[in-house]
């Protein structure tokens, strides 16, 4: 039973270039979230996404980030244009549902995709 | 969510219990308290979580106050690899849900 894959773990991309992160949540479930840790600083929540549906994207800076979650393949974070200050860890966290899903236990979370800006 | 006052950092030592405590004065009837860990770099992980009653599994256990105002967290036999920030979380009991994480405690566990 694999848990929450993110791809790839490091990208570099020059100034101005797209960052596409990818995100397949765990088996069997439909609710994903993303989250930013800048470099010695705290998870910052982005964006809680329901197959084909965005929740709730309060935590996405207005400019130049989107994220997917379609009915078919993996949720993708896309940052275009990247600047140095998008350095940071993604996480990407999955969980069956809200409410009394997450009661069960919790998101589970991936390893993440380091992303430099150079 | 309701907010959550945990210490910046803690020591422990090496097989010894870490107690880890969270103050959410501000939690409502039916919200729950969760706790999660980040390892160096890795993703969070989650450890447990309760509304009222005290739980335990196999990673820790989690005692509630019974006003339900403040929690702590328990590694019985804690080990160099606990080391980790420690968040504690009561997120909203409605509405779309999401897990918002403050600073943490940062436990080391010292030889």
């Amino acid at each position: 039973n694999a848990g929450v894959m993110q791809n790839p773990r490091h990208l570099v991309r020059r100034r101005g270039q797209e960052a596409r992160l990818r995100c397949s949540p765990m088996k069997g479930h439909s609710h994903v979230y993303w989250y930013r840790q800048l470099p010695e600083e705290g998870l910052k929540f982005m964006v809680y996404l329901q197959k084909e549906n965005i929740i709730d994207e309060s935590g996405m800076p207005k400019e130049r980030f989107s994220a997917e979650f379609p009915k078919e393949g993996p949720s993708i974070l896309r940052i275009q244009q990247v600047v140095r200050g998008d350095s940071a860890a993604y996480f990407c966290a999955s969980s069956p549902g809200p409410g009394p899903y997450l009661r069960r236990g919790g998101y589970t979370f991936g390893s993440g995709t380091r992303l430099t800006v150079v | 969510d309701a907010k959550t006052t945990q210490p910046p950092s803690m020591d422990c030592a090496e097989g010894r219990a870490a107690n880890l405590p969270c103050n959410h004065s501000t939690i409502s009837g039916n919200e729950y308290v969760y706790w999660y860990r980040q390892i160096h770099s890795q993703g969070p992980q989650y450890i447990i979580h309760g509304l009222k009653n005290n739980e335990t599994n196999e990673m820790a256990s989690l005692i509630i106050t019974e006003d339900r105002k403040s929690s702590t967290l328990i590694l019985p036999h804690a080990t160099l690899r606990d080391t980790a920030v420690y968040y504690c979380i009561a997120p909203p009991a409605g509405g779309a849900q999401k897990l918002v994480f403050g600073q943490g405690t940062r436990l080391t566990i010292n030889p």
